[in-house]
C-alpha cells in the first residue's frame, strides 16, 4: 500500500517551459487535491477533484490546469512556467469531503519545483 | 484578516514541558477543524481532528471555542520527537476545501 505518490520529486524548469506533475493514490479515495506551499504562506489549494472526471478551482488556480481521467490519478499541468510558480507542490487525497466522516487528507511527499 | 491565523513561533521548550498553541479563524460558518503536523521538508500528516466537546489523544488535547472562534492544541510531557510545525486547518461549511494556517513551529530541547 503505497498511499499517495508524486512524480517527479524535484524539477528545474526554465521560464516558458511546460510540465506535468503526477499524483497517484491506491486507497480508492474519491477526493484529490493539489496544493502549493510557499514560505510564510501556508498551503494553498490550487485545484481539486471530488471524483473521476470532475475538477474544480481552488484558491490559486491561475497558470495551472488539472485532469482526473482515472480515479487513482490526478495530474497538475503548468503550460508556461513562471518564476512565481517556484514552490513545493503537494498532492492529497481523502475518502470523503472535509465535512464527512472519513475526511483525513493523506499527502504525498511533495514535488520541489524551481522555475528559472 | 487572514482566514486562519497562528503564532509562527518558534516555541522552544525543554523535554517534559507542557506547551499550548492557539489558532483563530475568521469564518463563523467553519464546520470542521483539524491539527496537522509537518516535519521539516516533509508532507503534512493528520495529528487529530477537533471536536466541539474537546478531545484527547494520549499527550495531546484539542479544544474548540466557537464563541471566540479559536481552537487550541495542548501538548503535555513534550518529547524531542514532538519538534515539528503544527498546522491549524479549518473547513468552511458547505465547501470541499480546507484552509491551512501558516503553522506554529515547536522545538523541544533536551
Amino acid at each position: 500500500n503505497a498511499g499517495v505518490t508524486q512524480t517527479p520529486k524535484f524539477r528545474v524548469l526554465k521560464t516558458g517551459q511546460s510540465m506535468t506533475l503526477l499524483c497517484a493514490q491506491d486507497m480508492n479515495h474519491e477526493y484529490m487535491y493539489w496544493y502549493r506551499q510557499d514560505p510564510g504562506m501556508g498551503l494553498r489549494l490550487i485545484h481539486y477533484s471530488v471524483g473521476e472526471g470532475t475538477t474544480a478551482k481552488g484558491e490559486v488556480p491561475d497558470g495551472y490546469n488539472v485532469s482526473r481521467l482515472k480515479k487513482q490519478n490526478f495530474l497538475l499541468g503548468l503550460e508556461s512556467a513562471a518564476p512565481s510558480q517556484t514552490s513545493v507542490y503537494f498532492c492529497a487525497s481523502s475518502y470523503s469531503a472535509p465535512s464527512g466522516v472519513y475526511n483525513e487528507q493523506f499527502f504525498g511527499p511533495g514535488t520541489r519545483l524551481t522555475v528559472l | 484578516r487572514k482566514e486562519v491565523e497562528q503564532d509562527p513561533g518558534p516555541f522552544n521548550v525543554p523535554e517534559g514541558a507542557t506547551v499550548a498553541f492557539n489558532c483563530t479563524y475568521s469564518n463563523s460558518a467553519s464546520q470542521s477543524f483539524f491539527w496537522y503536523r509537518q516535519d521539516c521538508r516533509k508532507e503534512p500528516k493528520l495529528l487529530m481532528s477537533v471536536y466541539s466537546s474537546g478531545n484527547e489523544d494520549g499527550r495531546f488535547t484539542a479544544q474548540l471555542n466557537r464563541a471566540s472562534q479559536y481552537i487550541s492544541l495542548l501538548i503535555r510531557d513534550s518529547k524531542l520527537s514532538d519538534s515539528a510545525t503544527y498546522l491549524c486547518v479549518v473547513n468552511i461549511g458547505g465547501t470541499d476545501k480546507l484552509i491551512f494556517g501558516t503553522g506554529t513551529r515547536l522545538q523541544v530541547f533536551p
